[in-house]
């Protein structure tokens, strides 16, 4: 079965500073990934996928993610963090058993930037 | 583009009263639709999904059901409301084919009392 594990229930950086929000993930098959951010009393906004096209995935607001097969990890991360990057971060993987799309979440990684 | 809405944003509801949650999709056909469960500091539980009209699939037994009786439209209710139900709720849609990512709404929050 196909899971994911973030590290780390909350990562605390001051503004300016590298992000770095950790996913490892497991599967049996080449996965698809996703990082999702969700702001206090919001819906959850894709941030970036991967779906094995390239390793190193872009996404908006500056963040960027690394598929690495040897690790399986998909860690998530941004040069310089903002104060309006404070928010919940999902990583999430496709559920390659099922023909409905149902996407796998971890338990969430809760971002605090510092001044 | 596609535009995916929830109502009410807000409810507060007593223990034992009916519920009713709606969600529609708009800019797309036939997607598959979504209902989550946030509950207060945890992560998100897929409660029901649907691949098309009238086609429920529910992951989680308890006491909430859904609906989808329009394509571009998914429903989340329940008769009698428990303590328990009191969460954050949210919907999403897919494009498919499988593998897609998902799109969700602004949610709902539901507080029972």
């Amino acid at each position: 079965a196909q899971s994911v594990t973030q590290l780390g229930s909350h990562v605390s950086v001051s503004e300016g500073a590298l992000v770095l929000l950790r996913c490892n993930y497991s599967s049996s098959v080449p996965p698809y990934l996703f990082w999702y951010v969700q702001y206090p009393n919001q819906g959850l906004q894709l941030l970036l996928k991967y779906t094995s096209a390239a390793t190193l995935v872009k996404g908006i607001n500056g963040f960027e993610a690394e598929f690495k097969k040897s690790e399986t990890s998909f860690h998530l991360t941004k040069p310089s963090a903002h104060m309006s990057d404070a928010a919940e971060y999902f990583c999430a993987v496709s559920d390659l058993y099922s023909s409905a799309s149902k996407i796998i979440f971890g338990s969430g990684t809760r971002l605090s930037i510092r001044p | 583009s596609q535009t995916i809405h929830q109502w009410p944003a807000t409810l507060v509801q007593p223990v034992g009263s009916p519920l009713s949650l709606e969600c529609t999709v708009e800019g797309t056909s036939n997607p598959n639709l979504y209902w989550y469960r946030q509950a207060a500091g945890r992560g998100l539980q897929l409660l029901f999904y649907s691949v098309g009209i009238g086609q429920i699939s529910s992951e989680v037994p308890q006491n909430l059901s859904a609906s989808r009786p329009q394509d571009r439209q998914f429903i989340l209710s329940s008769k009698k409301l428990l303590l328990s139900d009191s969460g954050f709720y949210l919907c999403a849609w897919s494009p498919g084919p499988s593998y897609s990512e998902q799109y969700f709404g602004p949610g709902t929050r539901l507080t029972v009392t």
